[in-house]
């Protein structure tokens, strides 16, 4: 099955910088890549996704890129605000089977004032 | 529209008792899953429903059974609760086949311990 890493576990930024999240996938036959963003006590929400057939999306200050021959994408964040601070999932699926999400095992971002 | 509904929100049980959660959506999605979320693992995937009447194991189904007699509803039961069970269970849903939305829409979250 696919297995899907995330780094890092943690990640500390200041206000206004850039943060960056990075997974790896294992299957090659993956081709949906959406992140998730859950606030402390709610529920995972949908930030961003990026289909294999694009290597870059962007919306607004977050963008996703991926990387189909290395098995790679990243969620970039530019001008972190404190609202930003949360967990971050990346996820990999396969669109034309059962829409079964694998998941890293999540980044915590906190944004310093 | 509510979304992906749960319930109940926490729970508390003693080991070997059983308990059953119920996840309910309104939004005519075709696929249903549900998670546990333990600290440092993510989003694991313990049964999913690809339609009504029917379910499948995931990643950890074991010690879990689930149910999906209704299409909007997914329930998700615990026979003989033990310490390694507790945990936050997210219930999520999403639509299948001929849209383009991959999106899936989580519930609230169970949190549940087991003592």
């Amino acid at each position: 099955g696919e297995n899907v890493e995330q780094h890092p576990s943690t990640l500390s930024v200041q206000e206004g910088d850039s943060a960056v999240i990075k997974c790896t996938y294992s299957d090659s036959a993956s081709n949906y890549f959406p992140w998730y963003k859950q606030e402390l006590g709610k529920r995972p929400q949908l930030i961003i996704d990026i289909r294999s057939n694009v290597g870059e999306k962007k919306d607004q200050r977050i963008a996703v890129t991926l990387n189909k021959t290395a098995k790679h994408f990243s969620l970039h964040i530019t001008e972190t605000q404190p609202e930003d601070s949360a967990v971050y999932f990346c996820a990999a699926s396969e669109l034309s089977g059962v829409n079964k999400f694998y998941f890293g095992s999540g980044t915590k971002l906190n944004v310093k004032p | 529209n509510a979304g992906v509904t749960q319930t109940p929100k926490f729970r508390v049980l003693k080991t070997g008792q059983s308990m059953t959660l119920l996840c309910a959506q309104d939004m005519n999605h075709e696929y249903m899953y549900w998670y546990r979320q333990d600290p440092g693992m993510g989003l694991r995937l313990i049964h999913y429903s690809v339609g009504e009447g029917t379910t499948a194991k995931g990643e950890v189904p074991d010690g879990y059974n689930v149910s999906r007699l209704k299409k909007q509803n997914f329930l998700l039961g615990l026979e003989s609760a033990a310490p390694s069970q507790t945990s936050v269970y997210f219930c999520a849903s999403s639509y299948f086949p001929s849209g383009r939305d991959r999106e899936q829409y989580f519930g609230p979250g169970t949190r549940l311990t087991v003592t």
